[in-house]
C-alpha cells in the first residue's frame, strides 16, 4: 500500500538557521502530498498542499516541491524562528480515497533562540 | 468558527473499563475521519464517515472498538472493555465531501488506561 518515510526523528537548530525536513512516499499514482504541523497540545494542521507533480507548496515561509522523479517532498525553511518549533508529518492522501491520509513518523523541531 | 470540537480532552480509565470519545465536526463538514497517535505507531487511520455513512473502517482494531455517527453534529468512538495498550491520543477531524478538501483536526482525546 501507500507509504510515507520520514527519517529525522529530531532536528534541532538556532534562530535564522535553514530547515530542511527529508520526506519520501510509495504509492503507485500521484497522489496529494501535504505538510502538516502539530504545536503541543493541539491536533496537527495543514501547513501546506500540493496535487501536481513537480509544483511547489509555499505557506508562511516554507516551501516542499512534488518531485516525482526522486518520489520526494522534502519541507524547507530560508530562516526558522523559535515559533516554528513543532513537530512536522508529511502525509499523502491514498489513491483512490476520499481524504484518508497516510502519515509519516514525524519530524520534531526544536528551534533555539 | 470553533472548529472541531473533541470531549473530553483528558480520559482516565481502569483497565477493563468502556471509554466514549465525542467529536463535533466543524458545521458544514459532512466528513468525519478517527486517527489514533502513540509515540510508537505514529498517527494511524481508524475509521472514518460521510454524510453519516461508515466508508472505511480498516484501521479499527476488530475487537472492542466501535464508532457511531448518528447525526451531523457529532461522531462517537467507543472502546469496550480497555487494555493499557489502548493509551493513546485520539484525533478526530472533518471535512468537506467535494473534492479533496483539507482535513481540520481537532486538539484530541488522551486516553490513559490504567
Amino acid at each position: 500500500g501507500d507509504s510515507v518515510t520520514q527519517k529525522q526523528g529530531q532536528v534541532t537548530l538556532s534562530e535564522d538557521d535553514f530547515l530542511f525536513i527529508n520526506c519520501t512516499y510509495s504509492t503507485t499514482t500521484y497522489p496529494t502530498l501535504l505538510w502538516y504541523v502539530q504545536y503541543l497540545g493541539q491536533g496537527p494542521q495543514l501547513l501546506l498542499k500540493v496535487t501536481t507533480a513537480n509544483n511547489k507548496g509555499i505557506s508562511r515561509g516554507f516551501e516542499a516541491t512534488y518531485d516525482k522523479g526522486t518520489t520526494s517532498f522534502h519541507l524547507q525553511k530560508a530562516s526558522v524562528q523559535e515559533s516554528d518549533s513543532a513537530v512536522y508529518f508529511c502525509a499523502l492522501v491514498e489513491t483512490g480515497s476520499f481524504n484518508k491520509l497516510t502519515f509519516g513518523a514525524g519530524t520534531r523541531l526544536a528551534v533555539c533562540p | 468558527n470553533a472548529g472541531v470540537i473533541q470531549t473530553p480532552r483528558h480520559k482516565v480509565t481502569g483497565k477493563g473499563q468502556e471509554a466514549t470519545l465525542w467529536c463535533e465536526p466543524i458545521s458544514g463538514h459532512s466528513a468525519v475521519f478517527w486517527y489514533r497517535q502513540t509515540i510508537v505507531q505514529g498517527l494511524e487511520f481508524l475509521t472514518y464517515f460521510r454524510n453519516q455513512a461508515p466508508i472505511d473502517d480498516s484501521g479499527m482494531p476488530k475487537e472492542r472498538f466501535s464508532a457511531q455517527m448518528p447525526n451531523q453534529s457529532h461522531s462517537t468512538l467507543k472502546i469496550q472493555s480497555t487494555q493499557p495498550q489502548d493509551s493513546a491520543v485520539y484525533l478526530c477531524a472533518s471535512s468537506l465531501t467535494t473534492g479533496k478538501n483539507t482535513l481540520y483536526f481537532g486538539a484530541g482525546t488522551r486516553l490513559s488506561v490504567l
